[in-house]
């Protein structure tokens, strides 16, 4: 069975970084074809793509956001993390992490039970 | 912006069916990407209901039945039950931005 967990600060300031971890459980991160995305969803908003990263360390960014989103994982930590630089009272949103399926496009199942960030001084 | 245009709200009685549209262009959902849907209950993070268009994963009702022509999709639920209250999302790529795009997401509330 697969599993994710978000977890890292509910509450930042604007121009800090954020810096979400990303832990998993049923998949190997250095196993052939596996990922996981992340995503983020401001309140009564619609989903938004952040980023991707794959078994081989490729990984993909949403281009609006490229230059203040890094990905890293820790395969022997089953972890991914993710952060985003120069925080704004708009990026106040839920962020989720969640496992990639291999179709044209990918499509992502299970998600984690997303980790709610508030940007506020 | 959504990339990919859903209606606001559909409503139906239970037992009825309701159709949710998810309208793109040839750089998303057209003859090179698929699509899928995303039902996301209230408070809770969202789940798979349709992959590659029409295909169900398991445990998936088969109330929940996905299509796509040309460059629109649509999501359709028959037999509406008061669990199905939520907000779906329709979810492809988009090649002339290198994302992956979601639809702006639609309210379903059985009366």
């Amino acid at each position: 069975q697969i599993t994710l967990n978000e977890s890292g600060p509910s509450l930042v300031k604007p121009t800090q970084t954020l810096t979400l971890t990303c832990s998993f459980s049923g998949f190997s991160l250095s196993t052939s074809g596996v990922g996981v995305g992340w995503f983020r969803q401001p309140p009564g908003k619609a989903l938004e793509w952040l980023s991707l990263i794959f078994w081989n360390d490729d990984k993909r960014y949403n281009p609006s956001l490229r230059d203040r989103l890094t990905v890293t994982r820790d395969t022997s930590k089953n972890q991914v993390v993710l952060t985003m630089t120069n925080m704004d009272p708009l990026d106040t949103g839920a962020y989720y992490c969640a496992h990639r399926r291999n179709w044209n496009p990918n499509w992502f199942d299970p998600w984690g039970q997303g980790t709610l960030v508030t940007v506020s001084s | 912006q959504s990339v990919l245009t859903q209606p606001p709200s559909v409503s139906g009685a239970p037992g009825q069916r309701v159709t949710i549209s998810c309208t793109g262009s040839s750089s998303n959902i057209g003859p090179d990407y698929d699509v899928h849907w995303y039902q996301q209950l209230p408070g809770a993070a969202p789940k798979v209901l349709i992959y590659g268009n029409n295909n169900r994963p398991s445990g998936v009702p088969d109330r929940f039945s996905g299509s796509k022509s040309g460059t629109s999709a649509a999501l359709a639920i028959t037999g509406l039950q008061a669990e199905d209250e939520a907000d779906y999302y329709c979810q492809s790529y988009d090649s002339r931005l290198t994302n992956y795009v979601f639809g702006s997401g639609t309210t379903v509330t059985v009366l």
